[in-house]
């Protein structure tokens, strides 16, 4: 969708289990969103990054959350201890580096956990 | 506190005649605004944008206003088809934001009937 690629698409783990999420931006975009969509709910806001850098990570949970885009390498959102409430459509966006410009997103990452 | 809300759940409308979608937010400082369409198991797809200085853009079938004193914008499809039928969300950034994070409204399913 859009060139933003997430995988996997499905992901189903056991409790306490960790589970990682990748995303590759679209080409020719430095900014990375990662939302969240629970049963029957809008997206919610999780965290910005650009290269190497955290922006803004006010949407991410406290704990077991966390976030990374390296400088080689996709974006990867990693849920350490997952318990049942994880279980949710993690969409990733991109964007260029320019203020109002219309983010792109994946087609998700849907986790279930058992 | 949803700052970006869509109240109708659902519409439905029958092909050829026009979809009108409705959003209201509450936050003074969005000053950037967009509408996704979303297919199941697919990601948001980006459909049209309109910034705070203006009050209408247009593309194709697609037409959003903006009324800023009453806090309100609408997405105009005209005409509507059945491949239209999709969930529509509407989400908005603010300038005071380090990037542009989004914030979404909870969706409005349209049917668009044959």
């Amino acid at each position: 969708n859009a060139g933003v690629m997430q995988n996997p698409r499905h992901l189903v783990r056991r409790r306490g289990q960790e589970a990682r999420l990748r995303c590759s931006p679209m080409k020719g975009h430095s900014h990375v969103y990662w939302y969240r969509q629970l049963p029957e709910e809008g997206l919610k806001f999780m965290v910005y990054l650009q290269k190497e850098n955290i922006i803004d990570e006010s949407g991410m949970p406290k704990e077991r959350f966390s976030a990374e885009f390296p400088k080689e390498g996709p974006s990867i959102l990693r849920i350490q201890q997952v318990v049942r409430g994880d279980s949710a459509a993690y969409f990733c966006a991109s964007s260029r580096e320019m203020t109002n410009q219309p983010q792109h997103f994946g087609d998700g990452t849907r986790l279930s956990i058992l | 506190d949803q700052q970006v809300k869509q109240n109708s759940p659902s519409l439905s409308v029958q092909e050829g005649r026009i979809s009108i979608l409705n959003c209201d937010y509450t936050n003074s400082m969005f000053d950037y605004f967009l509408w996704y369409k979303k297919y199941p198991a697919e990601g948001p797809t980006f459909l049209i944008s309109i910034s705070s200085i203006k009050d209408k853009n247009e593309d194709g079938r697609f037409t959003v206003f903006l009324n800023k004193s009453a806090k309100h914008l609408s997405l105009h499809i005209v005409p509507s088809q059945p491949g239209d039928s999709a969930v529509y969300f509407c989400a908005a950034s603010a300038r005071d934001n380090a990037g542009n994070m989004l914030t979404f409204g909870g969706g409005t399913r349209l049917m668009v009937k044959p």
